[in-house]
């Protein structure tokens, strides 16, 4: 069971665009900022953006991001076909004083 | 250019040691704010955050390996190491190093990490 709530999965058209959510808690999301990653099977995962809404160097700008008390969002826009991946929400747990991950959410591109 | 590479047995027996090598360049682990995380991926399953060595040398680690974890460091040779002990097959996975950042913040990311190695514990 994973300290930050993601769904488990989400689907969409190429073209369109999707939220992935996020809900954490005062001690995690609350308290500190929000890092999203992309993961291809059998492969590492892939820093998106850190700092809430910081896209690294590299990450498409239809890649966005924000935080809202408790809760982070991923925005997808424009939708490809290699997006396809799983994606996780991450940050710091400040209770449990250690870096805590969402359970993922498989994006399928259809 | 920052590179890093686990390495280590890939298949453990039940009740024995893990130990994983993390061999990293293009940084160093003495530079204020820096940090190797270890990572771990359940076959089909979930990332699990495991633990965090510092530059300053303090560690966390998840509270439920707590008592079976331990990170090192060894900043001369550019390596960390993990140590689990009492390995369960429940901790067959495929296990990642990362360069960790977020310190000044007080959250945790990371950047880059290696490609994984995965670990088998059977009998």
């Amino acid at each position: 069971q994973s300290v930050l709530t993601q769904p488990p999965s989400i689907s969409a058209a190429p073209g369109q665009a999707v939220t992935i959510s996020c809900s954490g808690s005062r001690s995690n999301i609350g308290y500190t900022s929000v890092s999203w990653y992309q993961q291809f099977p059998g492969k590492a995962p892939k820093l998106l953006i850190y700092d809430n809404n910081k896209r690294l160097s590299g990450t498409p700008d239809r890649f966005s991001a924000s935080k809202s008390v408790t809760s982070a969002t991923l925005d997808i826009t424009g939708l490809q076909t290699e997006d396809e991946a799983d994606y996780y929400c991450g940050t710091w747990d400040n209770s449990l004083s250690a870096g805590v991950f969402g359970g993922g959410t498989k994006l399928t591109v259809l | 250019q920052i590179t890093l590479k686990e390495s280590g047995p890939t298949l453990v027996e039940p009740s024995q040691t893990l130990t994983l090598t993390c061999t990293f360049s293009g940084f160093s682990l003495t530079t204020t704010g820096v940090g190797v995380a270890w990572i771990r991926q359940p076959p089909g399953k979930a990332l699990e955050w495991l633990g965090l060595i510092y530059w300053s040398d303090v560690k966390h680690y998840s509270p439920s390996l707590r008592n079976r974890l331990n990170i090192m460091k060894d900043t001369s040779k550019n390596l960390v190491v993990l140590r689990l002990t009492d390995m369960d097959p429940l901790d067959t996975a495929t296990y990642f190093c990362a360069h960790s950042l977020g310190f000044w913040s007080g959250s945790f990311y990371f950047d880059h990490s290696g490609q994984g190695a995965l670990v088998t514990v059977s009998s």
